[in-house]
């Protein structure tokens, strides 16, 4: 499985932006780039995906560089509740082992009132 | 919709011992995977079942097994128990077919060996 590269921690304060970043030099062309969070105490739950194009949801946007060897999960307004491990995760669209995830270490944001 | 379940919530167990965790999925969910999340970690894939079938297995010895049953609940099976066994095991069902990405994971099941 390809690698990726976050940092272990980051702090914001409440109501700000918050960019997070990952590195994924090694990443191929059928990989998916999902992001997942862990609050406090909860198994992890799923934040967004994409696969060459910017990509807006809910909870956050994904912007992906144009050679894929990167990307940045940016939350647009930060709240206590966003406290959390974030993961950033490369998943291969292989068929069989289509649902294996591979969980680095994360992030570690903390949120500031 | 009750999201994934697990039980029991935690567990206490002696080394060498055998225990069974237990998963149920999302209705309508027919893949269930099972992670391991030791303290300070990201969790570790452990199995994939896909309509009662393994699709996949991670770099578990062979002490772990599971398997899924006709309701598409999940059992896993952990024998002569070690101390490194101490971990959060987490569950997570996703919808049928290849184009399913999100995966939904229950609160896990918290197991202590001394």
């Amino acid at each position: 499985d390809a690698k990726t590269t976050q940092p272990n921690s980051m702090e914001s304060n409440e109501e700000e932006p918050v960019h997070l970043p990952c590195n994924h030099s090694t990443i191929s062309g059928t990989d998916y780039i999902h992001w997942y969070r862990q609050l406090p105490s909860q198994g992890p739950e799923y934040v967004i995906h994409g696969l060459t194009s910017n990509v807006n949801n809910r909870m956050a946007s994904l912007a992906i560089a144009e050679d894929r060897k990167s990307s940045t999960l940016i939350l647009h307004r930060a709240t206590l509740r966003d406290a959390a491990v974030y993961y950033c995760i490369l998943r291969r669209n292989s068929g069989g082992s289509n649902y294996k995830l591979t969980f680095g270490k994360g992030t570690l944001l903390t949120v500031n009132p | 919709d009750a999201g994934v379940t697990q039980s029991p919530t935690h567990l206490i167990k002696t080394r060498g011992q055998q225990v069974t965790l237990r998963c149920s999925p999302i209705s309508g969910h027919k893949s269930v995977s099972w992670y391991q999340q030791v303290l300070g970690q990201g969790p570790q894939f452990i199995f994939q079942y896909y309509e009662k079938e393994e699709r996949g297995r991670g770099n578990f010895p062979d002490r772990f097994s599971a398997r899924q049953f006709p309701n598409y609940s999940s059992e896993l099976n952990v024998n002569a128990l070690l101390l490194g066994d101490s971990a959060l095991y987490l569950c997570a069902s996703s919808s049928a077919g290849a184009i399913s990405y999100e995966q939904y994971f229950g609160p896990g099941t918290r197991l202590t060996v001394t």
